[in-house]
């Protein structure tokens, strides 16, 4: 059975600083890794999906990269603001017949200006 | 502007009522989900449906009853037969493809459901 973890399961660090979320599956033979924001007491909002066959994905600041045969996934936020704070959460989609996303417990990044 | 619309977004019910939560979506997505949250614990699969009139159980389907008469609506209903309901409902859609997952879901706004 397909296990996401994310640590740590909350990080704080000074506006400006770069840093990087982690992501960990069980299982290798996934379909896709999509990495998403919550706001508090919101839904998700997807920031990055990656295919199997990629090795990364950009948007803006944020650049996400994926190596199944360690399963692995880092979010790399560049120049953290304070707007970056919230939960992310990723999920992989692994082969089992249909489109059903495993959750990470999410990783809570509050940016302190 | 389209989008996915849960409501109500705060629900207060007594044990022992049965409960709806609704989910409507103008994506024109044909796959619906929906996911259970509760803190310090990822989301977790309770119901999906590919296609009108079809829908499989998730992880944690028991307990819970979904219907998808139309392609725009995926209702959710708590029973009294679910032991721990109080949690927060998160409803998503995608586009659905049997030779494709690689469409990103899009979530609603959620429900958080009390139960006393």
């Amino acid at each position: 059975k397909q296990e996401v973890t994310q640590i740590p399961a909350a990080l704080s660090v000074p506006e400006g600083e770069n840093l990087v979320l982690n992501c960990s599956f069980t299982d290798s033979a996934i379909y896709n890794l999509q990495w998403f924001r919550q706001d508090p007491g919101k839904g998700l909002t997807s920031l990055l999906l990656i295919q199997s066959s990629q090795r990364e994905q950009t948007s803006g600041r944020l650049n996400a990269s994926l190596d199944k045969s360690s399963g692995r996934s880092t979010l790399y936020i560049a120049a953290s603001q304070p707007g970056d704070s919230a939960t992310y959460l990723c999920a992989v989609i692994d082969f089992q017949g249909a489109q059903k996303l495993v959750f990470g417990q999410g990783t809570r990044l509050t940016i302190n200006p | 502007d389209g989008g996915i619309t849960q409501s109500p977004k705060y629900l207060f019910r007594k044990e022992g009522q049965n409960v709806t939560l609704s989910c409507e979506q103008n994506l024109n997505h044909d796959a619906m989900y929906w996911y259970r949250q509760d803190p310090g614990q990822g989301l977790r699969l309770i119901y999906y449906s590919q296609i009108v009139n079809d829908f499989q159980k998730g992880d944690i389907a028991e307990g819970y009853s979904v219907s998808r008469e139309k392609k725009e609506s995926f209702p959710l209903t708590v029973t009294s037969a679910q032991k721990n309901p109080t949690a927060f409902y998160l409803c998503a859609s995608s586009m659905y493809s049997t030779s494709s997952y690689n469409s990103p879901l899009h979530f609603g706004n959620g429900t958080r459901l009390t139960v006393t």
